[in-house]
């Protein structure tokens, strides 16, 4: 059964920095995998969503990374704003099956 | 605007009253799931949809029902609440299974 982990749990920096969530899965056998951003009270958002044969993917200061070998993907985001504070998760799709999704990782940028 | 629209936002209900909670998608999406998210536990799917009057069971189905009648809308019946059915429950669409999942704003449900 797919298991989806991200570490770390909790990130705190100040504005400015460049900063790289991750998210781990234990079958590699997947079909995609999609980052989310969640705000505080409100909906999931779709940020990138990475096909299995893709590498990476980017929007504006977000980039997400895959390697699926090692069962890992990676979201690098550039120039980190305060707005950016948020909770990010990820979900992974294996054919046949449902997506499965990452407890997140609860980002806070400082002023 | 495509959007995902769930409702109510907020309900607090007492156990064992019937409830609905609405779905609607105006995405002309095929598939539709609903998840509750829990502290600690994550999110995790109730039931989900392949297209209408297909439904099928997720990992945490009981106490919950679905139907789908028609494309847009896929509702989520609790015909005997509990209080541990208190949660944050999203509603999501794709075009497909597997393609980018939109999601709805989330409904918070207190059963007492």
């Amino acid at each position: 059964k797919q298991e989806v982990t991200q570490i770390p749990a909790a990130l705190s920096v100040p504005e400015g920095e460049n900063l790289v969530l991750n998210c781990s899965f234990t079958d590699s056998a997947i079909y995609n995998l999609q980052w989310f951003r969640q705000d505080p009270g409100k909906g999931l958002t779709s940020l990138l969503l990475i096909q299995s044969s893709q590498r990476e993917q980017t929007s504006g200061r977000l980039n997400a990374s895959l390697d699926k070998s090692s069962g890992r993907s990676t979201l690098y985001i550039a120039a980190s704003q305060p707005g950016d504070s948020a909770t990010y998760l990820c979900a992974v799709y294996n054919y046949g099956q449902n997506f499965v999704f990452g407890p997140g990782t609860r980002l806070s940028v400082l002023p | 605007e495509a959007q995902v629209t769930q409702n109510p936002r907020y309900l607090i209900t007492v156990t064992g009253k019937k409830l609905t909670v609405t779905c609607s998608q105006n995405m002309n999406h095929e598939y539709m799931s609903w998840y509750r998210q829990d502290p600690g536990l994550g999110l995790r799917q109730i039931y989900y949809s392949m297209n209408v009057e297909v439904t099928d069971k997720g990992d945490v189905p009981e106490g919950y029902k679905v139907s789908r009648k028609e494309k847009r809308n896929f509702p989520l019946i609790l015909e005997s609440p509990s209080p541990n059915q208190t949660s944050l429950y999203f509603c999501a669409s794709s075009l497909r299974t597997g393609f980018e999942a939109f999601f709805g704003q989330g409904t918070r449900l207190t059963v007492v």
